[in-house]
Order: C-alpha cells, then sequence, then structure tokens
C-alpha cells in the first residue's frame, strides 16, 4: 500500500527557502503525478503545485515565482522549495499523490502533514 | 476568498440527511470534474468523491456526489457522530489555471 510522508524544518526564518521531502514507500513513482498542498492555520487547502515522474511541472500562478517542486525517482522522492517566505507562508504543508485521467484530476492519496511556521 | 462558495456549517441529527453544496462557475464546476474531501481537526484530508459521482474503494454508499450546471453537491445520509468533520469540494479553474479548493463545510451532528 503506497504511502506518503513528508520530512523537512519546522522552523523556517522571514525571507529564508522552505524545503521539504515527500518520500513515497511501498509502491513506484512512476508514470504518476504528484502534488504539495498546504493548509494556514485554521484555514482552507491551498494547491502550490503538481510534478509528473518525467519531471513535468504545473504551478499556482500565484506561487510561481517563489516554488520549485522537483523530483528524484531513484529515491522514491519529490520535493518543494519555497523560497523568500514571509509568516503567511506559515502552514500546514502536504504531500499528494494526483491521479489524472481523460480530463478528470484528484488527489487519491495524501501525506499527514508537517506543519511549518515562518518566525525569526 | 476563494472562488467556490460553500456554506460555513451545516448540521442534523444521527440518522438524517446533509447535503452541502459547491457553487462555482463555467470556469470551473461547469466545465470540469468536482471532487470532494473529508478532513477530521489533525488530519490530512480524505478523497471522497472524484469525477462528480464517484466513490473510491472503501468511501461507504451513504456519501454521494453531484454536479448540475455551475454547482456541486455532496450528500451524507444515515449521518453519525463519526461524520463530524470538514469537508471540501475542489476542482480546476481554467481562467485561474490553477486547482481551487473550496473553503469547506463544518459537519454537525445535533
Amino acid at each position: 500500500q503506497v504511502q506518503l510522508q513528508e520530512s523537512g524544518p519546522g522552523l523556517v526564518k522571514p525571507s529564508e527557502t522552505l524545503s521539504l521531502t515527500c518520500t513515497v514507500s511501498g509502491g513506484s513513482m512512476r508514470n504518476l503525478y504528484w502534488s504539495w498542498i498546504r493548509q494556514p492555520p485554521g484555514k482552507g487547502l491551498e494547491w502550490i503545485g503538481y510534478i509528473s515522474s518525467l519531471g513535468n511541472t504545473n504551478y499556482n500562478p500565484s506561487l510561481k515565482s517563489r516554488v520549485t517542486i522537483s523530483v528524484d525517482t531513484s529515491k522514491n522522492q519529490f520535493s518543494l522549495e519555497l523560497r523568500t517566505v514571509t509568516a503567511a507562508d506559515t502552514a500546514v504543508y502536504y504531500c499528494a499523490k494526483w491521479t489524472y485521467d481523460s480530463g478528470s484530476g484528484y488527489f487519491d492519496l495524501w501525506g499527514r502533514g508537517t506543519l511549518v511556521t515562518v518566525s525569526s | 476568498q476563494s472562488v467556490l462558495t460553500q456554506p460555513p456549517s451545516v448540521s442534523a441529527a444521527p440518522g438524517q440527511k446533509v447535503t452541502i453544496s459547491c457553487s462555482g462557475s463555467s470556469s470551473n464546476i461547469g466545465n470540469n470534474y468536482v471532487s470532494w474531501y473529508q478532513q477530521f481537526p489533525g488530519a490530512a484530508p480524505k478523497l471522497l468523491i472524484y469525477d462528480n459521482d464517484k466513490r473510491p474503494s472503501g468511501i461507504p454508499d451513504r456519501f454521494s456526489g453531484s454536479k448540475s450546471g455551475t454547482s456541486a453537491t455532496l450528500g451524507i445520509t444515515g449521518l453519525r457522530t463519526g461524520d463530524e468533520a470538514d469537508y471540501f469540494c475542489e476542482t480546476w479553474d481554467s481562467s485561474l489555471s490553477t486547482e481551487v479548493f473550496g473553503p469547506g463545510t463544518t459537519v454537525a451532528v445535533l
């Protein structure tokens, strides 16, 4: 059974770069899509972007200038970099598997999430 | 501010039915598939409905989804205390070129 697990620092200073990794266990990453989604405390969900196993990416336009998502299928991992963070980037960050088929896309498997706080 | 609109909360007695609406526009719900997610406090969201009305394996048929025009609806029948959670709709917005989530609806069992 495929599982996802986020890892990375829980505290990042303002103006620095937030870096997270999602490890995929119990299955292959090949021919699939992988995504990052975040949720500020007490608020709703915001899609950050997704990446295919071949490295093709699509980002939320509101974050595109600050975001890079990368994949390493040899390690069964994909990663998120969010540059020049501010307090508004404080959130629980989820990695998720995104299934896309014939015009339909949905997030069918999620990691537990990791809280990242931006503070000096 | 989401481009999708959901009621902040709905409630009903155990055993009853609740429906949660998700209203959008032709750039999102009107021309794209809708999915629904259930989230308990402190936990990750879980896929409940995809392709407007399909249930993943393991999701009971008490949960149903439908779409008409620019609105989608999640229905929960035989309400249980274990259904108390937040529910989010989600779809692609062709104008914004982004996946969008609704603001979420909290279900309370009276």
